[in-house]
């Protein structure tokens, strides 16, 4: 069964400390990674997928498929990245291409 | 055409009683999704349609759960004889092949069960 652990659920940071948010995962076939991102009383919003490589925001996110990990990571963190992050997974060689599976979520909060 | 819309936001009911939301997706998304979140966990699967066909449903969902998708448009969530255990706030989302499944997700609908 595919799962997403996000092992943390509350990271403390103070602005322009890097900030690492972890996510395994346990999936047998082909996935695709994303993160998503929610803000203070905003909807659900996509950060990055794996397969763009982009950087968004300051952020990035490697696809370790040998750790099965998919962390991600900003250099700097500024007060306006506090929010609720979620990893999520899904089968890229199925009909179930675009079904996902998310984590639990990781609360940011950047101090000043 | 603003993004993915729910009706109503908010809804709270009495144990007993049946309730139905409703999910306005991007015009062009052929899939749309029905997410379920309770307090501090990400949203879980519950089912998700192409078109007007339902694909899939999770294990979550139980016979009390249907979903409706007819005209490949919006889509409806009917809880029948709803529980406390069905509070929580049901998301749902719309994605496109052409866009990767990128998944767009709406506000959600936040039901309380009394």
């Amino acid at each position: 069964a595919q799962r997403v652990t996000q092992p943390e659920k509350l990271l403390s940071v103070f602005k322009g400390a890097p900030v690492e948010l972890k996510c395994n995962y346990s999936y047998s076939g082909s996935p695709e990674l994303f993160w998503y991102v929610q803000y203070s009383r905003q909807r659900l919003q996509l950060l990055l997928r794996h397969i763009s490589r982009e950087s968004i925001k300051g952020f990035t996110a490697d696809l370790n498929k040998g750790e099965t990990s998919f962390h991600l990571k900003k250099p700097f963190a500024q007060e306006e990245d506090s929010a609720m992050y979620y990893c999520a997974l899904s089968d890229m060689t199925t009909d179930s291409w675009g079904k996902f599976q998310f984590g639990a979520g990781t609360q940011v909060v950047v101090t000043p | 055409d603003t993004g993915v819309s729910q009706d109503p936001r908010h809804k709270i009911t009495k144990r007993g009683q049946n309730v139905t939301f409703r999910c306005d997706p991007i015009s062009e998304h052929n899939r749309l999704y029905w997410y379920r979140q309770t307090l501090g966990q990400g949203p879980e699967f519950l089912t998700y349609f192409q078109n007007e066909a339902q694909l899939e449903k999770s294990r979550l969902l139980s016979d009390r759960f249907s979903a409706e998708r007819p005209k490949g448009s919006f889509s409806t969530l009917e809880i029948q004889r709803t529980e406390q255990g069905d509070s929580a706030m049901y998301l749902c989302a719309s994605s496109s092949l052409r866009a990767g499944h990128e998944q767009y997700f709406g506000p959600g609908t936040r039901l309380t069960v009394t």
